[in-house]
C-alpha cells in the first residue's frame, strides 16, 4: 500500500533553533517528492520539489533531502522564525500518469516560541 | 504568490442547503483540483479536471459535483449538506514546470454544516 508516513507529528522549538522533519514513503514507482508549508487556515504553498537523480534541495533557511534508495526525506530549518510555526506536509507523486498521483502525509505541526 | 481565490472562506449553514463553493484562478492553467481536509490528517482528492468540458471523479468518494465551463473558474456543489461534509475544501491549479506538475492552492473554505 502505498502511503507517506511523518515524524514527529508536533514539535515545538525556541525561535532561532534549528530543527529536522522527517519523511518515509513506500510509494512506488516514485516520481518525485515535496515539501510544502500549511499555514492555520490557508492552503498549502510549495517550499520544494525534489525528482529522482537530485539529493538536496534548498530555498533559503529551508533545505530538503532525499534518499530513494531508503525511501526517506527531510526538511531542515534554519535559525527558525515566529513565521515558520505552520504545518509542513510531505507529498510524493508516482509515475502513473502524465497528471501523477498524489501521496499526502499528515504532516508536522511546528511551533516556533519566542 | 499564488493567482487562485475560494470563497467563501467560512460558511455555516443548515442540514439539507444547497451550496456552491467558488474557485477561480488567472493563471490560465488546464489542471485544476478539488481536495478535502480534516483537521491533522491529509489532503483528499475529490474531483480534478484536465480542462474546460473535463471533470473526474478523484480518489475519495464525495457527493459533491463540480463543472468546467470556463478555464479560470472550477466550482464545487452540494446538492443537500450532511453534517459529515463539514471540513475544510482546498481547490488548486497546477502547471508543468521542469518537468513536474507545480501546484498552487487557494486559502480554502471552511465548511460546518449544522
Amino acid at each position: 500500500k502505498n502511503q507517506v508516513e511523518q515524524s514527529p507529528q508536533s514539535l515545538i522549538i525556541l525561535e532561532g533553533k534549528n530543527c529536522t522533519l522527517q519523511c518515509n514513503y513506500t510509494v512506488s514507482p516514485f516520481s518525485n517528492l515535496r515539501w510544502y508549508k500549511q499555514d492555520t487556515g490557508r492552503g498549502p504553498v510549495s517550499l520544494t520539489i525534489m525528482t529522482f537523480s537530485e539529493n538536496t534541495k534548498s530555498n533559503g533557511r529551508y533545505t530538503a533531502t532525499l534518499d530513494a534508495d531508503t525511501k526517506q526525506s527531510s526538511l531542515h530549518i534554519t535559525a527558525s522564525q515566529l513565521s515558520d510555526s505552520a504545518s509542513y506536509i510531505c507529498v510524493v507523486s508516482d509515475r502513473g500518469s502524465t497528471l501523477g498521483r498524489l501521496y499526502f502525509g499528515r504532516g508536522t505541526q511546528l511551533t516556533v516560541w519566542p | 504568490e499564488a493567482d487562485i481565490y475560494q470563497t467563501p472562506r467560512y460558511l455555516v449553514i443548515g442540514t439539507g442547503k444547497k451550496i456552491t463553493l467558488e474557485c477561480s484562478q488567472t493563471m490560465g492553467h488546464d489542471k485544476m483540483y478539488w481536495y478535502q481536509q480534516d483537521p491533522g490528517m491529509e489532503l483528499h482528492l475529490i474531483h480534478y479536471s484536465y480542462g474546460v468540458n473535463s471533470t473526474e471523479k478523484g480518489d475519495l468518494s464525495s457527493e459533491s459535483t463540480v463543472s468546467r465551463i470556463r478555464t479560470e473558474h472550477f466550482p464545487l456543489t452540494l446538492e443537500s449538506a450532511r453534517p459529515s461534509h463539514t471540513s475544510q475544501y482546498l481547490c488548486a491549479s497546477s502547471v508543468r514546470q521542469n518537468g513536474n506538475e507545480k501546484l498552487f492552492f487557494g486559502s480554502g473554505t471552511q465548511l460546518s454544516v449544522l
